[in-house]
């Protein structure tokens, strides 16, 4: 079972570079998420999407841009790439209903120099 | 507004020790809660969850209890070993909106 896999697992760019982390899930889950995970810090949202065709802004959305258009993908965009952009990026998916539990892809890390 | 707020860390225990990470909650209605454990260099997996008042969730040892009257979902578990070494985050999924409200994770390191 594949679940959720994110690539790359390993980036380093430039400043005022973009790029785009690639998440795919094999579930056929609705609901995935973008989070960002700071050193030592816990987690914060950046985007999420209910749907194909549907996202919307988390807690910390600037930066960055994401797309919908297949329940299977949601890639993360980064446009002009900044030293505060350095973190470790998650992806998740879940199924529909409050109960179900989030599945997490193994993290792209991200070095902006 | 929802939120959780979990003990700090970091946690240092003797292999066998007893653990408890204390974990409360803040949401209207009913939440259901999860405990996730990160590894070192990996992402988070589920350890347990409780989707109701008074329910258990328990895995490879963990429990934790969904006690409303306290909003609180602590973790604990009888006897750690070096394997435990983590980072352990709470977090809630309130009953409406799509959203995941995590804490800010508690490291726990075990010593043999």
């Amino acid at each position: 079972n594949a679940g959720v896999t994110q690539t790359p697992k390993f980036r380093i760019l430039k400043i005022g570079q973009s790029m785009t982390l690639q998440c795919a899930q094999d579930m056929n889950h609705n609901y995935m998420y973008w989070y960002r995970q700071d050193p030592g810090m816990g987690l914060k949202l950046i985007y999420y999407s209910v749907g194909a065709g549907i996202t919307d802004k988390g807690e910390v959305p600037n930066g960055y841009n994401v797309s919908r258009s297949t329940t299977e993908d949601f890639p993360l965009r980064l446009e002009l790439a900044a030293p505060s952009q350095t973190s470790v990026y998650f992806c998740a998916s879940r199924v529909e209903g409050f109960t179900g539990e989030l599945f997490f892809g193994e993290g792209s890390r991200l070095t902006v120099l | 507004g929802n939120s959780v707020t979990q003990m700090e860390g970091p946690v240092t225990l003797s292999e066998e020790a007893f653990l408890t990470i204390n974990c409360t909650y803040t949401a209207t209605g009913y939440p259901s809660l999860f405990w996730y454990v990160q590894y070192p260099g990996e992402g988070l997996q589920l350890l347990l969850k409780a989707t109701k008042a008074d329910d258990k969730g328990s895995n490879k040892g963990f429990e934790a209890t969904y006690r409303k009257e306290t909003t609180s979902f602590h973790l604990e578990k009888g006897s750690v070993q070096v394997s435990d070494s983590a980072v352990y985050f709470c977090a809630l999924s309130r009953n409406t909106g799509n959203q995941f409200y995590f804490g800010t994770g508690t490291s726990l390191t075990v010593i043999p």
